[in-house]
């Protein structure tokens, strides 16, 4: 396994500023998922697919949050119009499908702030 | 927000003593997983329970799932300044996909 591989590593943008991160997960995984984790908190979930079909969106996600996986390889997370509520890192993790429940490799993280 | 409590959030202890953190959920899970967060790390995934009562052990950590399927727990016995960490259960409620997350519990291993 190569790993779970988040691009950036950090991200610093100005409020009202858009952002994308990606995420590249371990080839052979078919499920995705991205979280967001804040100071002292869990990983929060935001959503999850399955190859390229976005299958589960936290209802907490706004409509400024987008994520895209075309190929059902590497996905996309958009963040438009950022606010300082956004700050956070957001974690990206990939597993496989033989089963309905399998573990969770995470990726190392985007580190957002806004300023 | 999330439905997972987990408790203590914090716990100090010194090294050789033992360590629990439970884990307790509102509804009923299809399973349990437990993740471990190093300083600066990303979640690493421990183990996962799913019958009901199941009782699980990886060398000085013992995994239990609740009769009812609500609860679980993590015990260490004997810490080692190399258990320093937050360490995290989940669960899926049914066949959801999404994986809800407790607050954690930050473990810090005196030498």
């Amino acid at each position: 396994d190569t790993g779970v591989s988040q691009d950036p590593r950090h991200k610093i943008t100005k409020r009202g500023q858009n952002v994308t991160f990606r995420c590249d997960p371990i080839s052979e995984h078919n499920r995705l998922y991205w979280y967001r984790q804040t100071l002292g908190q869990g990983p929060e979930f935001l959503t999850y697919f399955q190859n390229e079909a976005q299958l589960e969106k936290s209802r907490l996600l706004s409509d400024r949050f987008s994520a895209e996986r075309p190929k059902g390889s590497f996905s996309t997370l958009e963040i438009q119009r950022t606010e300082q509520g956004d700050s956070a890192m957001y974690l990206c993790a990939s597993s496989r499908d033989r089963f309905i429940h399998e573990k969770l490799f995470f990726g190392s993280g985007t580190q957002l702030s806004v300023l | 927000g999330q439905q997972v409590m987990q408790i203590p959030q914090y716990q100090h202890v010194q090294e050789g003593e033992d360590f629990t953190t439970y884990c307790n959920s509102s509804t009923t899970l299809s399973n349990i997983q437990w993740y471990k967060q190093r300083p600066g790390g990303h979640p690493v995934f421990l183990i996962q329970l799913v019958k009901s009562g199941e009782v699980k052990k990886q060398k000085r950590l013992t995994f239990q799932f609740g009769e009812a399927k609500k609860n679980s727990s993590l015990h260490i016995t004997a810490t080692q300044t190399t258990d320093v960490g937050t360490y995290f259960c989940a669960g899926h409620r049914g066949s959801q996909g999404n994986l809800i997350f407790g607050k954690g519990t930050k473990l810090s291993v005196k030498p």
